[in-house]
C-alpha cells in the first residue's frame, strides 16, 4: 500500500529565507508524486508533479521538488519565501497502477515579515 | 474549462435536516472523488466513482451519508439527517486516468450544522 508522511505540521520561516517542506513516501510500485497548495478558504491547487521524466521538478510560484528514490523522499523547496506563500501544503502519492491518490496530513507554512 | 464546480459554497443548516452538496466535474474526466476536510482529521476520502460507478465507499462515515453520480457531468453527496459533527469543508475532485494525472479540486462547500 502507498502512503506519504509529511514531517512537521507547521513550518515558520522569515520572508526571503529558504523554504523546505519534507515528504517521504512508501509505494510498492513506482509512484507518481505531487505537491498541492491550499490557500485559506480555497480548494487544493496542483503545485508540481513527478512523473518519472526528471528527478528535479519545477512548479509554479518558484517552487521545486526533487525525487530521491534512495531516500524515498520528495521534499519541496523554494529559495526565497514570500509572504504570499503562506498556505497549507499537501504531499500526495499516486501508484502507477491505479488512481487511488493518498495525501499527507499537510504542512502549514507561515512566513514572517 | 471552468474547472470542478461545487455548489453551494456555504451551507448552514439545522441538525436533523437533509443536506445535498453538488459537483460538476471537468468534462472528459472519468474519475470523481468526494473528500471531507476538518481540523481534527485532515483530508479524508469519502467515496470515488469511475465512469459514474461507485468504486470505493469505505470512507463514508455512516449510513446517513450517500452519494450518487447519475451521469458523467453531475454528482451529489447527501447527508440525512445532518448532525453538528458533520460540519466540515467538503471537496469534490475529478481526474482522468493516465500517466501521472493529478486531481483537480473544486473550491469546496463549507457545511455548518447547528
Amino acid at each position: 500500500a502507498q502512503s506519504v508522511t509529511q514531517l512537521g505540521s507547521h513550518v515558520s520561516v522569515s520572508e526571503g529565507a529558504l523554504v523546505l517542506l519534507r515528504c517521504n513516501y512508501s509505494s510498492s510500485v513506482p509512484p507518481y508524486l505531487f505537491w498541492y497548495v491550499q490557500y485559506p478558504n480555497q480548494g487544493l491547487q496542483l503545485l508540481l508533479k513527478y512523473t518519472s521524466a526528471a528527478t528535479l521538478v519545477k512548479g509554479i510560484n518558484g517552487f521545486e521538488a526533487e525525487f530521491k528514490k534512495s531516500e524515498t523522499s520528495f521534499h519541496l523547496t523554494k529559495p526565497s519565501a514570500h509572504m504570499s506563500d503562506a498556505a497549507e501544503y499537501f504531499c500526495a502519492v499516486l501508484p502507477g497502477n491505479n488512481n487511488d491518490m493518498r495525501f499527507g496530513a499537510g504542512t502549514r507554512l507561515t512566513v514572517k515579515p | 474549462d471552468a474547472g470542478v464546480i461545487q455548489s453551494p459554497r456555504h451551507e448552514v443548516t439545522e441538525m436533523g435536516q437533509e443536506v445535498t452538496l453538488r459537483c460538476k466535474p471537468i468534462s472528459g474526466h472519468d474519475y470523481l472523488f468526494w473528500y471531507r476536510q476538518t481540523m481534527m482529521r485532515g483530508l479524508e476520502l469519502l467515496i470515488y466513482f469511475n465512469n459514474n460507478v461507485p468504486i470505493d465507499d469505505s470512507g463514508m462515515p455512516e449510513d446517513r451519508f450517500s452519494a450518487k453520480m447519475p451521469n458523467a457531468s453531475f454528482s451529489t453527496l447527501k447527508i440525512q439527517p445532518s448532525e453538528p459533527r458533520d460540519s466540515a469543508v467538503y471537496f469534490c475532485a475529478s481526474s482522468l486516468l493516465g500517466v501521472g494525472n493529478g486531481y483537480t479540486f473544486g473550491s469546496g462547500t463549507r457545511l455548518t450544522v447547528v
